[in-house]
């Protein structure tokens, strides 16, 4: 099974709204990421976590909160969000989290700030 | 600092015919280059990579890229492009530091 999941594909919310993203991968992968893509855009990375522990914060807002609650399951928790942050939000996984691997992506969740 | 360059950001070529996608990076260490495709409204799923060894590395799909240190580059190719090729593809670049560094895209259009 070579398949990250992301729940929901698709969300909208106000800008006083808490929610949350959630992505799993049974690949027994150990590093997780968190990915926002503007249209037309390449992705960007936003955080990684290695071990269930966070490796990498790309000096995303506070308004962006991740989790790892275990090895499978990565969330990102979001409040009080702005419009320029609709985007599409991919989670990928890797192996162990080194540079020469293979990064699995999830189909993304489509994000709609109102 | 590592750094890469997609040339072009829409190439359009006829169903049959040769693809080549450029990429050119830069890096002060070996680096380890990906090619990974975008399918509309999907994630990106990897079509082939370098890390050390043969230069000549083939993907999925039918899609070839080779490392040349020297030009700094690893385009990409296909011999007969088909309709289901229109993608995007993104260029990727890792260092030994972790840093992984996203080309800004190319569109890639195929004329019937």
């Amino acid at each position: 099974d070579t398949e990250v999941t992301q729940t929901p594909k698709h969300l909208v919310m106000g800008m006083t709204n808490k929610k949350s993203l959630k992505c799993e991968q049974h690949m027994g992968h150990r590093a997780m990421y968190w990915y926002k893509q503007k249209a037309k855009k390449p992705p960007e990375l936003m955080f990684v976590y290695s071990y269930e522990k966070l490796s990498i914060n790309e000096s995303v807002p506070s308004r962006f909160s991740p989790e790892c609650p275990n090895s499978s399951l990565l969330n990102l928790h979001l409040h009080a969000l702005q419009p320029e942050d609709s985007a599409l939000y991919l989670c990928a996984s890797s192996q162990r989290g080194f540079s020469g691997e293979t990064q699995y992506f999830g189909p993304g969740t489509r994000l709609l700030v109102l | 600092a590592q750094s890469v360059t997609q040339l072009g950001s829409h190439v359009s070529v006829s169903e049959g015919a040769l693809v080549l996608l450029r990429c050119n990076y830069s890096s002060s260490v070996p680096p380890y280059l990906f090619w990974y495709v975008q399918y509309p409204n999907q994630g990106l799923q990897l079509l082939l990579k370098y890390t050390t060894g043969a230069t000549l590395v083939k993907g999925i799909n039918g899609f070839e890229a080779e490392f040349k240190k020297s030009e700094t580059s690893f385009h990409l190719t296909k011999p007969s492009a088909h309709m289901s090729d229109a993608a995007e593809y993104f260029c990727v670049v890792t260092g030994r530091d972790d840093k992984i560094i996203f080309g800004k895209g190319t569109r890639l259009h195929i004329l019937p």
